[in-house]
Formats: C-alpha cells, sequence, structure tokens
C-alpha cells in the first residue's frame, strides 16, 4: 500500500464505547497529525507527534488520547464520547515541519 | 493565532469556464497548501506554495507572502473539479507544522 491509510472507513459506537482508530502512513515521513472536521466547521487540528513524541495537544478533551509507537503508525483512543464527537477524523503525515502534508481518507465517526 | 478566510465561500459555474479561488491570511506563513476535498471526505494535495507561482495542468497558484493572500486559479472547469477546496497555513518555526484551514470554498461545475 502506498500513501496514508485510515481504518476502520466508518465507526458508529455508543457513548459508554471505548473504540481506536488506526493511522499507517508508507511514506517515510517522520510527523504525524490527527485533525477533526466537524459539519459546518474548519478542519482543526487536534494532536501533532513528530519523531513519535507529541508536540502539539490542541485543547483536545482527554476522552481523546494519541498514541504514536513509531514513526509509522498512530491511534487515536476514544472512550466515553459525547455525540456532539461526530466527525470525520483525518490524519496526514509529513516529512519535517515545513513541508507537504499527506491525508489519510479518513475515519467518518458516529457516537450515538 | 493566524487567521485565514476563503472567498467565495461557494462558487457555480458552467463547465469550461475559468475560477478564481482566494485565501488571505493575518500572518506570516512558512507553509501554505491548497487541497481539494472530494465528496468521500478525502483531501487531495495540490500545491505546496508559501510563496511564489505554481502550475499544474489545468491548476495553477500564486502565494504574496508579502501581501499575506494566495490564490488558485482553474482553468477550462471540468465535472470533476466539483468539490470544496480548502487553503490552509502554518505559521514561524514549529507553527509550521500546525495548519489552521479556511473555511473552504465550494465549487459546482455544471455540465
Amino acid at each position: 500500500e502506498t500513501g496514508v491509510t485510515q481504518t476502520p472507513r466508518h465507526l458508529v459506537m455508543g457513548m459508554t464505547n471505548k473504540k481506536s482508530l488506526k493511522c499507517e502512513q508508507h511514506l517515510g515521513h517522520n510527523a504525524m497529525y490527527w485533525y477533526k472536521q466537524s459539519a459546518k466547521k474548519p478542519l482543526e487540528l487536534m494532536f501533532v507527534y513528530s519523531l513519535e513524541e507529541r508536540v502539539e495537544n490542541n485543547s483536545v478533551p482527554s476522552r481523546f488520547s494519541p498514541e504514536c509507537p513509531n514513526s509509522s503508525h498512530l491511534f487515536l483512543h476514544l472512550h466515553t464520547l459525547q455525540p456532539e464527537d461526530s466527525a470525520l477524523y483525518l490524519c496526514a503525515s509529513s516529512q519535517g515541519g515545513s513541508d507537504t502534508q499527506y491525508f489519510g481518507p479518513g475515519t467518518r465517526l458516529t457516537v450515538l | 493565532g493566524i487567521q485565514v478566510e476563503q472567498s467565495p465561500p461557494d462558487l457555480i459555474l458552467q463547465e469550461g469556464a475559468n475560477s478564481t479561488l482566494r485565501c488571505n491570511f493575518s500572518d506570516s506563513v512558512n507553509n501554505l497548501q491548497w487541497f481539494h476535498q472530494n465528496p468521500w471526505g478525502q483531501l487531495i494535495n495540490l500545491f505546496y506554495i508559501p510563496s511564489g507561482t505554481k502550475q499544474n495542468g489545468r491548476l495553477s497558484a500564486t502565494t504574496v507572502a508579502t501581501e499575506r493572500y494566495s490564490l488558485l486559479y482553474i482553468s477550462s472547469s471540468q465535472t470533476t473539479d466539483s468539490g470544496v477546496y480548502f487553503c490552509a497555513v502554518g505559521g514561524q518555526g514549529w507553527g509550521a507544522q500546525k495548519l489552521v484551514f479556511g473555511q473552504g470554498t465550494r465549487l459546482t461545475i455544471n455540465p
């Protein structure tokens, strides 16, 4: 596979569930990102990992917990979410800071 | 933080027409990208253009960093150009990684 992949592509979960989103990049990049796209709002940066260290946590609630075990994989662990957390969650990667970010296809999350 | 404004919010054109999309930003940037989001949500890179001019087929982009704006030109539009176009900018130093997105321009190309 090439580029940035995300699984699952669609996820429906209840407010009491725990689930995880997975992102994998096949580009040899050293930085990875989580973004959230809600209806009628601009894409919002959630987390930035550079060389597997979290360098940005953009005031995201603790019910979202990121994990970056190596430079190719990024997870977003979800627990006790709210219906307003329903959104498209996008993963991206780049080589270095001021460089092109490449996005995965996203996971469309619905919280019931 | 950096503010990003895109205009127009919506644009409806006939196939074959040309279009210009604008992105204004409020501060110096080290990163500026244009994306096309298809109906399935995939963000497709169009240009990485913090300054200067680039062309790729029917698309071209110009960023005038000193005046804090960027333009995306689409010539001879096709129905497959429909979708939402986003401008995203990143600031100085570590800020270059923290892309701030505009609200997008929704482009509809009618046959």
